[in-house]
Parts: C-alpha cells; sequence; structure tokens
C-alpha cells in the first residue's frame, strides 16, 4: 500500500518569500515520487520526480525537492515565489507493479496563494 | 512536444444517460490510466490498462464503469448509467515502457451530471 500525506491545504507565502510544501509518503516498496501542479481549471503538470537517483531533484519553474528516506518525506521548495506560482500542488507517490503499469496515488493537495 | 488530449473538454449530461469520455495518449505509450477528481477533492485512481485488458481497477470503478481502446489512439472511459455523484473532472493519463516513467496527464474532461 501507498500513500502520501501533504501538510497544509493551503500556504500563504510573500511574494520573492521562500516556498515551503510538505509532503510525507509511505510505501512497502522504493517509491517513485513526483510533484505535480494545477493551474485553475487546468489539467496536471509534472514539476519533477524522484526515481531513485540523485536525492535532491530539480524541476521546473525553479522548483526543487529532496527526498529523505530516514523521514520519508518529500518536501518541495521554491527560493522565491512569483506570482505566478499561486496553484494548486499535488505531491504524488507511484510503484511499479510486475504487470509493467503504474499506480499514482495523490495527496489532498496544496493551495500556494502568493501575496504581493 | 507530445500530450495527451481529452474531448469533450465539458460534458453535461442528464442522471441516468449514458457518457463516453475519450482520450488520445501518447503515440508510442502503452499503458493509460483513468482517475477522477470530484470539486475540492483530491485526484483519484480509477483504472490501469495495457495490452487491450485492465491491469488495475479501483473500488470506484464499479459495473458502471468500462474502458476500451477501440483503435490504435483512442482511449475511452464509458458510463453506463450517470449518476450525481459522477460529476468530477475525469483526467486520461498515459506512460511509456521502463520503471519510473511518469504518467502524462491530459487536461481533463469536466462532467456535469444534472
Amino acid at each position: 500500500a501507498q500513500s502520501v500525506t501533504q501538510l497544509g491545504s493551503h500556504v500563504s507565502v510573500s511574494e520573492g518569500a521562500l516556498v515551503l510544501l510538505r509532503c510525507n509518503y509511505s510505501s512497502s516498496v522504493p517509491p517513485y515520487l513526483f510533484w505535480y501542479v494545477q493551474y485553475p481549471n487546468q489539467g496536471l503538470q509534472l514539476l519533477l520526480k524522484y526515481t531513485s537517483a540523485a536525492t535532491l531533484v530539480k524541476g521546473i519553474n525553479g522548483f526543487e525537492a529532496e527526498f529523505k528516506k530516514s523521514e520519508t518525506s518529500f518536501h518541495l521548495t521554491k527560493p522565491s515565489a512569483h506570482m505566478s506560482d499561486a496553484a494548486e500542488y499535488f505531491c504524488a507517490v507511484s510503484s511499479s507493479y510486475s504487470g509493467g503499469y503504474q499506480k499514482v496515488t495523490f495527496g489532498t493537495g496544496t493551495k500556494l496563494q502568493v501575496i504581493p | 512536444e507530445p500530450e495527451v488530449t481529452q474531448t469533450p473538454s465539458h460534458q453535461v449530461t442528464q442522471m441516468g444517460q449514458e457518457v463516453i469520455l475519450r482520450c488520445v495518449p501518447i503515440s508510442n505509450h502503452l499503458y493509460f490510466y483513468w482517475y477522477r477528481q470530484i470539486l475540492g477533492q483530491k485526484v483519484e485512481f480509477l483504472v490501469s490498462f495495457y495490452n487491450n485488458e485492465i491491469s488495475e481497477k479501483s473500488e470506484i470503478f464499479d459495473d458502471q464503469f468500462s474502458v476500451e481502446r477501440p483503435d490504435g489512439s483512442n482511449f475511452t472511459l464509458k458510463i453506463r448509467s450517470t449518476k450525481l455523484e459522477d460529476s468530477a473532472m475525469y483526467f486520461c493519463a498515459s506512460s511509456g515502457q521502463g520503471t519510473g516513467n511518469e504518467q502524462f496527464f491530459g487536461p481533463g474532461t469536466r462532467l456535469t451530471v444534472l
């Protein structure tokens, strides 16, 4: 079984401030971890992914996340928030099964508000 | 850049009617998925599909739901008799072969059941 927990359904930051969105995972097998972003009335866009290579993963739009096995965490950060970062962010965990398919389990999402 | 497409973007239907949601996955992908997001809630896995058969389905995916790959490009989700609680955004996704490959998501179809 796999699951993710996102702490904080809403996060507000000032423009230019650090963004920190928290995610903890649970997985019975080595996980693949993802962060997706969803802008209003749009689909899901992949920000970054962890697939057992480097523990610090850099993604698009200046975001990065660090995989910490000891803490079962995969927090998303960005040094300086921009107004265009306002969106909903989903942490997700995936496991590959013997059939080759993957099942992605999403967290409940965190809505990021950027205050000018 | 290749992308997953979905049609229609918005579907309104009466309760009890059948709906078919359509998806065109990325052409060289082999695994196909449907997810659902009820307004204000998280994205939930419905079903995965490979080699013309279901690999796994969730408890949400009951007998009212079916999936099909009718030709080499389309992947459809059919809801036989829609209920009010089927109102949601439905996302199609596809992935290539190999571990760790992310799923590419389509823009979604918003289904409204009246």
